[in-house]
């Protein structure tokens, strides 16, 4: 158990739908990461916070956002779902934010649309 | 951009047998690499990584990985593999800013009984 938790494991939802996924991070890591996992892109970053600000995007669309709260946990949120965008989301934790702070990974949040 | 190449996407062993698992990265300076392992239903777990110092590094459940900077590799050995070995394997290099690790299209590990 890595400590990190994500809440849900399974998602179903339809096409044009909007979500919300949500991660608690270890206790005591200021950093959260969330990464998507696809068949066809792989395992990609989205994005990251710390401390409650937005430190670093990557291959995130316009359609999915992100925030950090006071208490440190994390929401992802995706909307005008589409069917691409059925994939395996997680996120990790760290400390800081400098490169030699390990992430850890919680166990994901599996997204179908249909 | 740095980029990570891992060129088998399935291999196969027997129970016991040795395994190694290539790993190429492409990196402008000192690369921080890791290995990740994910087994069915599970997150991302970390076996090992690689900051700086010996080339060779020891990681959890027997893994070892050596980085050797001019071959741009990262190769993850264990000599003796069990059948819980069996999962999906992940390479990673990590930013200068630490923020974005960047992931290998995985190698998956099928053993032989």
């Amino acid at each position: 158990d890595s400590g990190v938790t994500q809440t849900p494991k399974h998602l179903i939802t339809a096409t044009g739908q909007r979500v919300t996924l949500r991660c608690s991070p270890r206790s005591g890591d200021l950093s959260v990461y969330w990464y998507q996992q696809s068949l066809d892109q792989g395992l990609q970053f989205l994005i990251q916070y710390y401390n409650g600000e937005e430190r670093a995007k990557g291959n995130i669309l316009e359609r999915f956002s992100a925030q950090q709260f006071p208490d440190l946990h994390s929401e992802l949120n995706l909307s005008s779902l589409e069917l691409g965008d059925s994939a395996l989301y997680f996120c990790a934790s760290s400390v800081g934010h400098r490169s030699e702070n390990i992430q850890y990974f919680g166990a994901g949040t599996r997204l179908s649309v249909l | 951009a740095q980029s990570v190449t891992q060129p088998d996407i399935h291999i196969t062993v027997s129970e016991g047998a040795s395994l190694e698992l290539r790993c190429n990265y492409s990196y402008g300076a000192t690369p921080y690499l890791f290995w990740y392992v994910q087994s069915p239903g599970q997150g991302l777990q970390l076996l090992l990584k690689y900051f700086s110092g010996d080339t060779l590094v020891q990681g959890i459940k027997g893994f070892e990985a050596e980085f050797k900077r001019s071959q741009s590799s990262f190769n993850l050995r264990k000599p003796s593999v069990h059948w819980s070995d069996a999962a999906e394997y992940f390479c990673a290099v990590i930013n200068n800013a630490g923020n974005m690790l960047t992931f290998g299209g995985g190698t998956r590990l099928m053993v032989k009984p």
